[in-house]
């Protein structure tokens, strides 16, 4: 089971909601990935969590919160979000067990998220 | 100067024929590189892994220069299914704690 889910697939909020954005995997990989991706741009790099602790932060706002409830689990908290952050939230992760290993990014479908 | 650059593209070539993207990375430290294809409105998936050896797959051939700093990826026999953006990924280190970048991408429009 290669398989990265994502929900919701699709999320229009406002302004002022607070929603969250849901990434599970059941491959035992120890690393995962937020990626924000706008239309016909290459994905960028959010978020990176390495047994459940944030290992990288790419100088994201606030108004993105990252948790890893579990080693299968990832959430990204969304508040106070401006139209300019509508985008293609992926969320990938790879084994990150070995240093000698090239690691394989395996990503979910994302959520399409529209701000209003 | 972006730290990872490929042919703009698009590229519209005919089924069958032979198509070759190219992709440089500006950090000597980079350590890993992949080639990802992504299909419009879906998620990126791994296509190949790049070693220094050069490896294939099929059809698909991934070259690795690290003296030049280049990355290449040959298709050969073009199929109508191969239209997609291709994607150059390199990663600073071998794990999750060095940074991963995205080229911007490759457009591909195999015609019948």
């Amino acid at each position: 089971d290669t398989e990265v889910t994502q929900t919701p697939k699709h999320l229009v909020m406002g302004m002022t909601n607070k929603k969250s954005l849901k990434c599970e995997q059941h491959m035992g990989h120890r690393a995962m990935y937020w990626y924000k991706q706008k239309a016909k741009k290459p994905p960028e790099l959010m978020f990176v969590y390495s047994y459940e602790k944030l290992s990288i932060n790419e100088s994201v706002p606030s108004r993105f919160s990252p948790e890893c409830p579990n080693s299968s689990l990832l959430n990204l908290h969304l508040h106070a979000l401006q139209p300019e952050d509508s985008a293609l939230y992926l969320c990938a992760s790879s084994q990150d067990l070995d240093r000698d290993r090239q690691e394989t990014q395996y990503f979910g479908p994302g959520t399409r998220l529209l701000v209003l | 100067r972006k730290e990872v650059e490929q042919d703009p593209g698009p590229f519209n070539v005919p089924e069958g024929a032979t198509v070759a993207f190219n992709c440089t990375y500006s950090n000597s430290a980079s350590q890993s590189f992949f080639w990802y294809r992504q299909d419009c409105r879906k998620e990126p998936k791994l296509l190949m892994s790049v070693y220094s050896s050069g490896n294939e797959d099929g059809r698909f051939t991934a070259q690795l220069n690290r003296a030049s700093q280049y990355i290449s990826l040959l298709i050969r026999d073009s199929k109508l299914s191969d239209s997609a953006t291709y994607l150059c990924v390199v990663n600073r280190g071998k794990t999750s704690y060095d940074k991963v970048i995205f080229g911007p991408g490759t457009s591909l429009s195999v015609i019948p």
